[in-house]
């Protein structure tokens, strides 16, 4: 079967630094995506990754290792306004978006 | 990055009637086009793909003849709720891609609430 594993919830300090992490068992592989999602709102693009490596965008940063089935997003620099579901997706061999539960990110002063 | 506008944002219907979502790409040809429920503080659930001009494929579970899909054209997919009830009450939220793209982008979704 399909399955894509991030943790439920995570806390962190305003102005630190959050890695969320992502497993993925998927048939096939045709990329990783990460959503941010504010409470009632639909989810953003956050990052891209579809080749081994980090890529990063500003505060944020995204890594994937496809021999490890395993992504994670890093944000620096955190601001309250981070506070968020951040989604994992995968893209399937069907071109298909796999996602994750979400990690629900609450950030403290 | 590219625009996909959905309407309305926020609807309140009787139970029994029926409600109609639509979903448009803006600047881009969205060939694919994904519906999602979102019940609160769970993931996205896939309810459907369509490609423009063909019949959506619907996942398990999903009623097809609840859950109207149309995606008559490159630039708008519709879904209806037909018979509404309470329990179809959730987070509605479209995504479209385009031809040969990777990214989906997605609508600013729907709060459907039946009473």
């Amino acid at each position: 079967g399909q399955n894509i594993d991030q943790p439920t919830e995570m806390t962190a300090t305003e102005g630190a630094i959050v890695q969320i992490n992502c497993t993925y068992q998927t048939s096939g592989f045709n990329g990783l995506f990460w959503y941010q999602q504010h409470a009632g709102e639909a989810p953003t693009f956050l990052s891209y990754n579809v080749l081994d490596g980090l890529e990063e965008k500003g505060r944020f940063s995204s890594f994937l290792s496809r021999s490890k089935g395993y992504s994670y997003l890093l944000l620096k620099e955190l601001q309250m306004k981070d506070s968020a579901s951040y989604l994992c997706a995968v893209m399937d061999s069907n071109y298909q978006l796999i996602w994750g539960a979400g990690t629900k990110l609450i950030i403290k002063p | 990055g590219a625009v996909v506008s959905q309407h309305p944002s926020r609807v309140i219907c009787k139970s029994g009637t029926s409600v109609k979502i639509e979903c448009r790409s803006l600047d881009f040809q969205a060939t694919t086009m994904f519906w999602y429920r979102q019940f609160p503080k769970q993931s996205l659930m896939l309810m459907a793909t369509s490609n423009e001009g063909s019949k959506a494929t619907y996942e398990q579970g999903v009623e097809k003849d609840k859950f109207l899909i149309n995606h008559a054209s490159l630039t708008l997919s519709t879904l209806t709720v037909t018979s509404a009830h309470p329990e179809d009450s959730s987070f509605y939220i479209c995504s479209a891609r385009g031809a040969g793209d990777t990214e989906a982008f997605f609508g600013q979704g729907t709060r459907l609430t039946v009473v």
